[in-house]
Formats: structure tokens, C-alpha cells, sequence
């Protein structure tokens, strides 16, 4: 069945330091690929998209490149705040379905 | 524009109490989701309602019964809440499900059940 895999965290940075979180999936047709923020006591805010294979998602400085040749969507950011301390969410929509496959979530503290 | 919104946003019940979780969103969206949130266990889907008038269960529905009472407002009950009901609830809409849009989530509700 289709999934998603992502890396354990926690994820400790400096402010500052340059951000990968790593995000692999597996699906049977052309899914649509997300990434969603969820800061402390909230619900999950979409951070960025993309639905076709070489798409670039990108918002608040964050990028992901649907790669299909290695089934990943990786978050990465050029330079972190400690506003970005949060836990990620990697997420897939094959369509055709009206179900959404999420990972586990990585939890990522940005330290002033 | 409010998005998605839930009540209540805390709760506490006793083994066997019964409860009803409501949500209703406002972007005229057909789809309409509940999850749990557990530790370590990410999101998982209890109940979907594919458009109005439809539900069907997710991954864990046993224990929940929804009600899609029209197009905004997506219900979730708790007949006789046990321990392992505990968690953080979510409720989503998507545009169309079917088609793969983006979910929004509204700001969930933590069940306490002793």
C-alpha cells in the first residue's frame, strides 16, 4: 500500500544553519505531495505543494522537488529561525482516492 | 473567513460518558475528514465524508460514528468513550478529495478520558 517515510527527529539546529528533512514515499500511481507545519498546540497549516514530478513547492523561505525517479520530497531551508521550531509533516494524495497518507511527523527546535 | 473550526477544544470524560465533536468549515469544500493524533503515530483517519450526504470509515473507526449534517458541518460521536480514546482530534476539509487537494485543518480537540 502507499506510504510515507520520514526521518525520526527531534532535529536540533542554531539559528541560522541550513534545514533537510528528509521525506520518501511510496505510491502505485502520480500522487500529489505535501508538506504541513504544526506549531505547539495547534492543528496542521499546509507549508507547501507540489503535484507533478520536477515540481517545485516552495513558501516562507521552505522548498521540496517532487522527485519521482527517487520517490522523495525532501524540506529543505537555506537558514532556520527559531520561529521555525515545529513539527513537520510530510503528506501524499494519490487522487483517485479520497484518503491522504501522512508520515509520522519530525520534530525540529531551532536554538537562538 | 474562520477555515475550519472545532469544539470544543478541550474535554474530559469519564469511561463510558458519550460525547459529540463538532466541526464545520466555510470555504465550501465537499470533502470533510476526521483524524487522531497519538504520539509517535502521526495522523491516523477515523471517518471521511466524501461529499455530502456520504461517510465511510478510515483506518480506526471502531468506537466513532459521524454524521454529515450538510455541506459545512462534519460530526464526530463518541458512544461510551474508553481510555484508549484519548488523544487529539482533528477535523480536515479538501476542496475534492478525489482530485488530491491540499487539506485544511482546524485547531483540534484534546480528549482526556479516565
Amino acid at each position: 500500500g502507499n506510504s510515507v517515510t520520514q526521518m525520526e527527529g527531534p532535529v536540533t539546529l542554531s539559528e541560522e544553519a541550513f534545514l533537510t528533512i528528509n521525506c520518501t514515499y511510496t505510491a502505485t500511481g502520480y500522487p500529489s505531495l505535501f508538506w504541513y507545519v504544526q506549531y505547539p498546540g495547534e492543528g496542521l497549516q499546509l507549508l507547501l505543494k507540489a503535484t507533478k514530478a520536477d515540481d517545485k513547492g516552495s513558501n516562507k523561505g521552505f522548498e521540496a522537488t517532487y522527485r519521482k525517479e527517487t520517490t522523495s520530497f525532501h524540506l529543505e531551508k537555506g537558514s532556520v529561525q527559531v520561529s521555525d521550531s515545529a513539527v513537520y509533516f510530510c503528506a501524499l494524495s494519490e487522487g483517485g482516492t479520497y484518503k491522504y497518507i501522512f508520515g509520522t511527523g519530525t520534530r525540529l527546535k531551532v536554538l537562538a | 473567513n474562520a477555515g475550519v473550526t472545532q469544539t470544543p477544544k478541550f474535554q474530559v470524560l469519564k469511561t463510558g460518558q458519550s460525547m459529540t465533536l463538532q466541526c464545520a468549515q466555510d470555504m465550501n469544500h465537499n470533502s470533510m475528514y476526521w483524524y487522531r493524533q497519538d504520539p509517535g503515530m502521526g495522523l491516523r483517519l477515523i471517518y471521511y465524508s466524501a461529499s455530502e450526504g456520504t461517510t465511510d470509515k478510515g483506518e480506526v473507526p471502531n468506537g466513532y460514528n459521524v454524521s454529515r449534517l450538510n455541506k459545512r458541518e462534519f460530526s464526530l460521536r463518541l458512544e461510551s468513550a474508553a481510555p484508549s480514546q484519548t488523544s487529539v482530534y482533528f477535523c480536515a476539509s479538501s476542496r475534492d478529495g478525489l482530485k488530491g487537494y491540499e487539506q485544511y485543518f482546524g485547531p483540534g480537540t484534546r480528549l482526556t478520558v479516565t
